[in-house]
């Protein structure tokens, strides 16, 4: 049974770095084609994918955020790391964590998403 | 690496067909066969409908098809029932990167 489990902070204040948590069992990240991403929804807005990490440690971001995220995974712990830095506002979003399904790439496992709430 | 364009909204009645497109470029849904659809209700994870395009994960009902023109996408859902209203998102893979739909409220009238 695959779950994937999203973990941080439900405040940052502007400027701050924010570091999220996904936490994974049911599938390995060291298996041939296995990829997890990162996914945000504002309130009562559309969904924006954020990055992919891939099994063999390829790395892939957004143009728009590129500069300020960071993905990194523990093989070992089942977990991949998300990192982005000065947090402003805009930010607030519900974060989700999701996995990639090889070859025919889409998302068949969903967190169930953390909201992260930007304000000082 | 803009999102893909989809109507803000869709309406039909209980019975009826609607699609939904989805409008990419040549650099995504034009290149890839690698759409994927998903469902939304208010509060909860997105749920994938369809994949590579045309084809329905098990247990999804087979009132959801898909299919691609193109650049262009299209979502179909025929025999609408009240548990449809939700909001509806295309996804293309294009390389490096996996850009959304701008996203589809559809409501059954």
């Amino acid at each position: 049974q695959v779950t994937l489990r999203e973990s941080g902070p439900a405040l940052v204040k502007p400027t701050q770095t924010l570091t999220l948590t996904c936490t994974f069992s049911g599938f390995s990240l060291s298996t041939s084609g296995m990829c997890v991403s990162w996914i945000r929804q504002p309130p009562g807005k559309a969904l924006e994918w954020l990055a992919r990490i891939d099994w063999d440690d390829d790395k892939y971001y957004s143009t728009s955020l590129k500069t300020r995220l960071t993905i990194s995974k523990d093989t070992s712990k089942n977990q991949v790391v998300l990192t982005m830095t000065n947090m402003d506002p805009v930010d607030t979003a519900t974060y989700y964590c999701a996995r990639i399904r090889p070859p025919q790439y889409y998302f068949d496992y969903w967190g169930q998403g953390t909201l992260v709430t930007v304000s000082s | 690496q803009s999102a893909l364009t989809q109507p803000a909204s869709v309406s039909g009645s209980p019975g009826q067909s609607i699609t939904i497109s989805c409008t990419g470029t040549s650099s995504d849904v034009g290149s890839y066969n690698l759409v994927s659809w998903y469902q939304q209700h208010p509060g909860k994870a997105p749920k994938v409908i369809i994949y590579e395009g045309t084809k329905r994960p098990s247990g999804v009902s087979n009132r959801f098809s898909g299919s691609k023109s193109g650049n262009t996408a299209s979502l179909t859902i025929s025999g609408l029932q009240a548990e449809d209203e939700a909001d509806y998102y295309c996804c293309s893979y294009a390389g490096s990167s996996t850009p959304f739909g701008g996203g589809t409220k559809l409501t059954v009238l």
